[in-house]
């Protein structure tokens, strides 16, 4: 069983929706993560919080909006998205590393599989 | 800039054969080293972890030992089984910061 929890587990929406992916996780980790995952490839990193602020934003185009509420939650929220943004979307925590020797490793959910019609 | 190279898939193994999955990477400062799993329809488990250089991960009956001079993380086990049927990704985190660099993932598939 997965300590990062993700819900929906598949979403269905059309061009024009707006929906929000969930995410929580209840071990205490003060970093999290979106990743968006295609068929056969690895995860491929979108937004990191830190302590609950935005800290990297791979430059992910403006349809897709995360929010962390608090240490425990994380949100993506959609709109307008495109045929192309399908995939399946993970969510990952992790301890804060400290300095060099950063080696926390992250903990990921089962993820939610996204298609867009 | 930092990268990870793992052998194409998919990989084809009879159930109790040895399984060695290659990983080489590419990284400044002292990189932490991941081995995770994908099962069909899930997400990525962490396997196993080494953070210096000399370390052995292990679980599950999967090794893995970090090797500074060969720049390698391979993925060993002894024995494999249907239900190690996955997708296997080598990752590295350089340090300083929290983005994981992954390689391409391996498939392995185990049969009877």
């Amino acid at each position: 069983d997965t300590e990062v929890t993700q819900t929906p587990k598949h979403l269905v929406m059309g061009m024009t929706n707006k929906k929000s992916l969930k995410c929580e996780q209840h071990m205490g980790h003060r970093a999290m993560y979106w990743y968006k995952q295609k068929a056969k490839k690895p995860p491929e990193l979108m937004f990191v919080y830190s302590y609950e602020k935005l800290s990297i934003n791979e430059s992910v185009p403006s349809r897709f909006s995360p929010e962390c509420p608090n240490s425990s939650l994380l949100n993506l929220h959609l709109h307008a998205l495109q045929p192309e943004d399908s995939a399946l979307y993970l969510c990952a925590s992790s301890q804060e590393g400290q300095g060099e020797r950063s080696n926390q490793p992250q903990h990921f959910g089962d993820g939610t599989r996204l298609s867009i019609l | 800039g930092n990268s990870v190279t793992q052998m194409e898939g998919p990989v084809t193994l009879s159930e109790e054969a040895f399984l060695t999955i290659n990983c080489t990477y590419t990284a400044t400062g002292y990189p932490s080293l991941f081995w995770y799993v994908q099962y069909p329809g899930e997400g990525l488990q962490l396997l196993l972890k080494a953070t210096k250089a000399d370390d052995k991960g292990s679980n599950k009956g999967f090794e893995a030992t970090y090797r500074k001079e060969t720049t390698s993380f391979h993925l060993e086990k002894g024995s494999v089984q249907v239900s190690d049927s996955a997708v296997y990704f080598c990752a590295l985190n350089p340090g300083g910061g929290n983005k994981l660099t992954f390689g391409t993932g391996t498939q392995l598939k185990v049969e009877l």
